[in-house]
């Protein structure tokens, strides 16, 4: 089965300050790995995604990722961090031919001033 | 380039009802799959439906059913509704060998009385 374990619910920082979100993942399999942001009453959006090409993913909106395979991570960072990033972020994992995503609980960022 | 679209946007039913929920895959998408995501925490999968069949089926009851069209829209039935089915209803679409990327609509909020 697999999982995914995001470490801290509630995320906080400044404008232009840098964002690191954390996700964990459980996979018997090698692993498809997704980031998604959530803005308030809307449905999901693709951010970046790892299907085991560069380790180093790049997405839209300025954010990257970078998977670990010995740390089974895939942390979600941007170097400047701005309001418009405020949203409740989640990480998700999958694999080749599989048919679920499994997400964690999310964790929601809010810019302060 | 229209993406996912659902329908409708918000429903109240009381309990005990019958609810009938709408997705239209992106254009080229051929398969569809539901998640139900609770109030402060992360999307779990529901099932996915692939040339009009479910393909897996997460743990839901059966009074959670559905069907997939010709054209590959989808439709989510739930029976029997509970207070605790309250919730934003996600479509995500994907090509068959997309490698597992999903993308969402932007969900039904089902409020049940």
């Amino acid at each position: 089965a697999q999982s995914v374990t995001q470490l801290g619910s509630h995320v906080s920082v400044s404008e232009g300050a840098l964002v690191l979100l954390r996700c964990n993942y459980s996979s018997s399999v090698p692993p498809y790995l997704f980031w998604y942001v959530q803005y308030p009453n809307q449905g999901l959006q693709l951010l970046l995604k790892y299907t085991s090409a560069a380790t180093l993913v790049k997405g839209i909106n300025g954010f990257e990722a970078e998977f670990k395979k010995s740390e089974t991570s895939f942390h979600l960072t941007k170097p400047s961090a701005h309001m418009s990033d405020a949203a409740e972020y989640f990480c998700a994992v999958t694999n080749q031919g599989a048919q679920k995503l499994v997400f964690g609980q999310g964790t929601r960022l809010t810019i302060n001033p | 380039d229209a993406g996912v679209t659902q329908s409708p946007t918000h429903l109240i039913k009381t309990r005990g009802q019958q609810v009938t929920l709408r997705c239209s895959p992106k254009s080229g998408h051929d398969t569809v799959s539901w998640y139900q995501q609770a109030l402060g925490q992360g999307p779990q999968f529901i099932f996915q439906y692939y040339e009009e069949e479910e393909r897996q089926r997460g743990n839901f009851p059966d009074r959670f059913s559905g069907h997939q069209f010709p054209n590959y829209s989808s439709e989510l039935n739930v029976n029997a509704l509970l207070l605790g089915d309250s919730a934003l209803y996600l479509c995500a679409s994907s090509p068959a060998l997309g490698g597992g990327t999903q993308y969402f609509g932007p969900g039904t909020r089902l409020t049940v009385l």
